[in-house]
């Protein structure tokens, strides 16, 4: 498995700010995401984080609102650019280690944006 | 891209019977298919996964069913718990990227 933090935990934000989120591992990891889960619904991946380079968003998300960070094998950011309330949701990380696909998930950081 | 639907929504279960989710997909590129389990105000919880060339995966109480040709795979729980209720989310992955269910909230009555 692999220890995921993620900061903040939760965060209570004004519209038109942005938040930053971290991911922080254990140790190095192949892959590394990002999703979110909007309140009482499934995840839905934003974008996967590439180390060194831009990351590459799903359908739906644009480098713009959600500017990914992955600067080495254990680290990624994630901002929220220009919030509204219907940016209000959980995000999470997710990471593959090694050479299998088993994808584990941080803890999530609650975000409310009034 | 990959559509992943789940049933039931919600299933409530006495403590000690088995509780069952389905989940059917679509793309037949998808080779991998985790289950998660997510309590209140924690993030996904990996507790069983199976690949494209297995049919079956047992982990003491909790075992998967894969049926590749109808394109769809099932959880099942025996001897439910307390313990057990949480909300469980199927998946299907196609190059790493997974692609959920809307999520079965399971609740097991003492």
């Amino acid at each position: 498995s692999a220890v995921i933090s993620q900061k903040p935990s939760r965060d209570i934000c004004q519209r038109g700010t942005s938040l930053t989120i971290q991911c922080q591992v254990d140790s190095q990891v192949t892959m590394m995401f990002w999703y979110r889960q909007q309140p009482g619904q499934s995840l839905t991946l934003i974008a996967t984080a590439n180390q060194g380079s831009e990351a590459t968003y799903e359908s739906g998300f644009v480098i713009d609102k959600f500017p990914i960070s992955r600067p080495n094998l254990t680290f990624s950011t994630l901002t929220v650019s220009n919030m509204s309330p219907e940016d209000s949701s959980i995000y999470l990380c997710s990471v593959v280690r090694g050479a299998g696909d088993t994808q584990y998930f941080g803890p999530g950081t609650r975000l409310t944006v009034l | 891209g990959e559509n992943v639907e789940q049933h039931p929504s919600t299933l409530s279960v006495q403590e000690g019977d088995s509780a069952v989710i389905k989940c059917t997909y679509s793309d037949s590129a998808s080779n991998y298919f985790p289950w998660y389990k997510q309590e209140l105000g924690k993030g996904p919880q990996l507790i069983i996964d199976i690949r494209s060339n297995v049919g079956e995966k047992k982990d003491q109480r909790i075992a998967v069913t894969l049926n590749k040709t109808a394109k769809h795979f099932s959880l099942h729980i025996t001897e439910t718990q307390p313990e057990d209720s949480a909300v469980y989310f199927c998946a299907a992955s196609t190059d790493y990227k997974l692609s959920f269910g809307a999520g079965t909230t399971v609740t097991v009555r003492a």
